[in-house]
């Protein structure tokens, strides 16, 4: 699976779009992007995901490049549940060498009063 | 309808002894994917497991192991703990083997002293 890119972290005002990005430069024709996002202390927890074409569902919106070499994700209203570790992840929709993602490390989303 | 549940929710070992996970999935699941992580770094693929066979394996030792029962649920086990084995345990499930989303537990929390 393709590596991903994102910052370290990010701050975002309440009630701001929040919008963060990813880089996948290497990314394959068949590889999808997800994203996740991981709450202090839970689970990682499954947000969008897409291959060519915007993406959206009531938690975020999906807008990858047309050369598929980024993608960002939009919270479109961040409220402060929002504050999250939010992980880009590329990888092949349907492997045949199991259903493996690699998280890496994530971009730390602070959302402030 | 219940979530993924995991147990325990924490514990407490030392090195060299043995530890057992256990992972109920959700109803109507039938694979089931063990991550470690580490303090401070994303989610590692450790195993997926999928009508009772192993699907995929991550790059971790043989003192890692783990199955799938006929109801589904799953156990990971680790043999020798070595203080590095410290770590939170995630388990997943999703519906089929290699596509969709996984729904993640809240995690077992393991320290090797």
């Amino acid at each position: 699976d393709a590596k991903t890119t994102q910052p370290t972290s990010m701050d975002c005002a309440e009630g701001r779009a929040a919008n963060l990005p990813c880089n996948h430069s290497t990314i394959s024709g068949n590889e999808y992007v997800y994203w996740y996002r991981q709450i202090h202390s839970q689970g990682p927890q499954y947000i969008i995901h897409g291959l060519k074409n915007n993406e959206t569902n009531e938690m975020a919106s999906l807008i990858i490049t047309e050369d598929r070499k980024s993608s960002t994700l939009i919270l479109p209203h961040a409220t402060l549940r929002d504050t999250a570790v939010y992980y880009c992840i590329v990888r092949v929709l349907n492997s045949n060498s199991g259903y493996a993602l690699n998280f890496g490390k994530g971009t730390s989303l602070l959302v402030t009063p | 309808d219940a979530g993924v549940t995991q147990s325990p929710t924490h514990l407490i070992k030392t090195r060299g002894q043995h530890v057992t996970l256990r992972c109920s999935p959700i109803s109507g699941h039938k694979s089931v994917s063990w991550y470690q992580q580490v303090l401070g770094q994303g989610p590692q693929f450790i195993f997926q497991y999928y009508e009772k066979e192993e699907r995929g394996r991550g790059n971790f030792p043989d003192r890692f192991s783990a199955r799938q029962f006929p109801n589904y649920s799953s156990e990971l086990n680790v043999n020798a703990l070595l203080l590095g084995d410290s770590a939170l345990y995630l388990c997943a499930s999703q519906e089929a083997g290699n596509t969709g989303e996984l729904f993640f537990g809240e995690g077992s929390r393991l320290t090797v002293l």
